[in-house]
C-alpha cells in the first residue's frame, strides 16, 4: 500500500500479560523501524530491520520483547509479560533505501497496561 | 552519544507571528537533519530535512538551515496560522540511520 499501516489502532492489556503489534510497510520499502513513544512526546529507537533481517536492535529491552519481520507478512512486535512502564504509542516507520531517507510512519499502536 | 535538545513548550503565539523553535545536536561525523511535525490525533510526517552543512530544508513555508559550526538546526516560519498547532520534533539520523529524537515542542497558534 501507499501508506505504513498499523494494528491495532488501540491495545488494553493487564500487567503480565502478552502483547502483539503488527506493521505493514509501505510497498516496495525494504526497511523497518520501530519507535516507543511515552510520555511527554520522548521517543526511543527499538529496532530496524532490512527485509527480513535485523539491522540495529540496540534500543530493544531482550528480556521481553521481540519483533520480526518475515516475507509476505506484516512485521510484528510482541512484548511478553508486559509492565506498566510499557504503556507508550508504539510507532512503525518504513524507508525505501538505506541511508538518510525519509522514514514514513504510520499512525501507531496505543498500548494501556493496567 | 548523539542527541538532539530542543527547547521547551509549548510555545504559544497570536496568528501572523514570526515562529522560531530551537534546535541544536551532538554527533560524531555528518548527520543527516530532521524536523516532523504531529498534528492532534495524527501520526508523524516530515516537515524538511537537510542532508549536509548549510543545507537548507523548505516546506509549506517552514525552513531550518543545517548549521554545522554552531550544531544547529533552527526552525522557522515567517507568519504562522492556527493550522499550524502541532508538535514539532527535530531529529537526526545517526550512522545506522535511527532517528535520534529531540523532546518535542508544542506549537499553540491563537487567533
Amino acid at each position: 500500500g501507499e501508506e505504513v499501516a498499523q494494528t491495532p489502532k488501540h491495545l488494553v492489556r493487564g500487567e503480565g500479560q502478552k502483547a502483539k503489534l503488527y506493521c505493514a510497510p509501505i510497498k516496495g520499502h525494504s526497511y523497518v523501524f520501530w519507535y516507543q513513544q511515552v510520555l511527554k512526546n520522548e521517543f526511543k529507537f527499538l529496532i530496524s530491520f532490512q527485509n527480513e533481517n535485523v539491522f540495529d536492535e540496540t534500543g530493544m529491552p531482550k528480556e521481553r520483547f521481540s519483533a520480526k519481520c518475515l516475507p509476505n507478512s506484516p512485521c510484528s512486535l510482541e512484548i511478553q509479560a508486559t509492565k506498566l512502564e510499557d504503556s507508550a504509542v508504539y510507532f512503525c516507520a518504513s524507508s525505501q533505501s538505506w541511508g538518510p531517507y525519509e522514514q514514513y510512519f504510520g499512525p501507531g499502536t496505543r498500548l494501556t497496561v493496567t | 552519544g548523539n542527541s538532539v535538545t530542543q527547547m521547551e513548550g509549548p510555545v504559544t503565539l497570536s496568528e501572523e507571528a514570526f515562529l522560531t523553535i530551537n534546535c541544536t545536536y551532538t554527533a560524531t561525523g555528518y548527520p543527516s537533519l530532521f524536523w516532523y511535525v504531529q498534528y492532534p490525533g495524527e501520526g508523524l510526517q516530515l516537515l524538511l530535512k537537510a542532508t549536509k552543512a548549510d543545507d537548507k530544508g523548505s516546506n509549506k513555508g517552514f525552513e531550518a538551515t543545517y548549521r554545522k559550526e554552531t550544531t544547529s538546526f533552527h526552525l522557522e516560519k515567517g507568519s504562522v496560522q492556527v493550522s499550524d498547532s502541532a508538535v514539532y520534533f527535530c531529529a537526526l539520523s545517526d550512522s545506522n540511520y535511527q532517528l535520534i529524537w529531540g523532546a518535542g515542542t508544542k506549537l499553540i497558534i491563537k487567533p
